[in-house]
C-alpha cells in the first residue's frame, strides 16, 4: 500500500494559463474522489468516480473544470482559463467500494494563481 | 444542505492538558468521521463511528457518536507537540459517496 500519490505538489501559474494535475489512487481502491480546500476551510467534495465512470459532479465544478479517469486507474483535473480564486489545495482520495472507514486522501496540489 | 459546525475553531492549550471539541450538524448522520491534518498534507483518518451511543478509542483519543445523530465530540488526553494541527469532523454527504466536512478545529500547543 503506496498510499494516494499526487503530482504536482505545488503549481504557481499566471491567471489564464491552463493546469492539470495527477492523482494515483491505492492500486485496488475503485473509487476516487477530488476535493478543493480553501486557507481555513475544511475540504470541499467537487466529484468522484467508480472505476472509469464519473458518476457525481458537485456544482462547485465549473465548466473550467473536467476530470478524467480514462482506465479506471489513475485521474487527471484539468482548470482551464485559470482564475485566483481557483487558489487552494485541491485533494485527491480513494476508497474500495463497501469498505466502511472513510477513504484516504492524498498529500493535495497546493495551487496559487497569480 | 448539510453543514457541520465546529467548535472550538481554535484551542491554544500547555502541553500534557486534555482537550475536546465537538462537531453539530443541521441533519441527522449515520457515520461520523474525524480527521487530523498537518500543514501541507492531506487529513488522515483518525477514528470511525457508526452507530449512535457508539465511543471509540485510539490511543489518547476517544470520540463519541451523540445519541441524537447531530453532533459528535473528540477528546485528546495528555497532549503532546505532534497532536498540533487541524482536527475535521465529516459525515456522508447527500448520496452518501461524499463527504461533507466541518470548518476544523485548530489545536496549538505551548510546550
Amino acid at each position: 500500500d503506496t498510499g494516494v500519490s499526487q503530482d504536482p505538489r505545488h503549481k504557481i501559474t499566471k491567471r489564464g494559463q491552463n493546469v492539470t494535475f495527477r492523482c494515483d489512487p491505492i492500486s485496488e481502491h475503485n473509487r476516487l474522489y477530488w476535493y478543493r480546500q480553501t486557507l481555513g476551510q475544511g475540504p470541499e467534495f467537487l466529484t468522484y468516480f467508480q472505476n472509469e465512470a464519473q458518476l457525481e459532479k458537485s456544482r462547485l465544478l465549473s465548466d473550467r473544470f473536467s476530470a478524467e479517469r480514462p482506465k479506471g486507474s489513475f485521474s487527471t483535473l484539468e482548470i482551464q482559463r485559470t482564475e485566483q480564486g481557483d487558489s487552494a489545495m485541491y485533494l485527491c482520495a480513494s476508497s474500495l467500494v463497501g469498505r466502511r472507514r472513510g477513504y484516504t486522501f492524498g498529500s493535495g496540489t497546493r495551487l496559487t494563481v497569480v | 444542505g448539510q453543514q457541520l459546525n465546529q467548535s472550538p475553531q481554535s484551542m491554544f492549550i500547555q502541553e500534557g492538558e486534555d482537550v475536546s471539541m465537538n462537531c453539530t450538524s443541521s441533519s441527522i448522520f449515520n457515520t461520523w468521521l474525524w480527521y487530523k491534518q498537518d500543514p501541507g498534507e492531506g487529513p488522515v483518518l483518525l477514528i470511525a463511528l457508526y452507530k449512535a451511543g457508539e465511543l471509540t478509542s485510539n490511543g489518547r483519543l476517544t470520540a463519541q457518536f451523540g445519541i441524537t445523530r447531530k453532533d459528535s465530540f473528540l477528546n485528546i488526553s495528555a497532549s503532546i507537540p505532534s497532536d498540533v494541527g487541524i482536527y475535521f469532523c465529516a459525515g456522508p454527504g447527500e448520496g452518501a459517496q461524499k463527504l461533507v466536512f466541518g470548518q476544523g478545529t485548530r489545536l496549538t500547543i505551548n510546550p
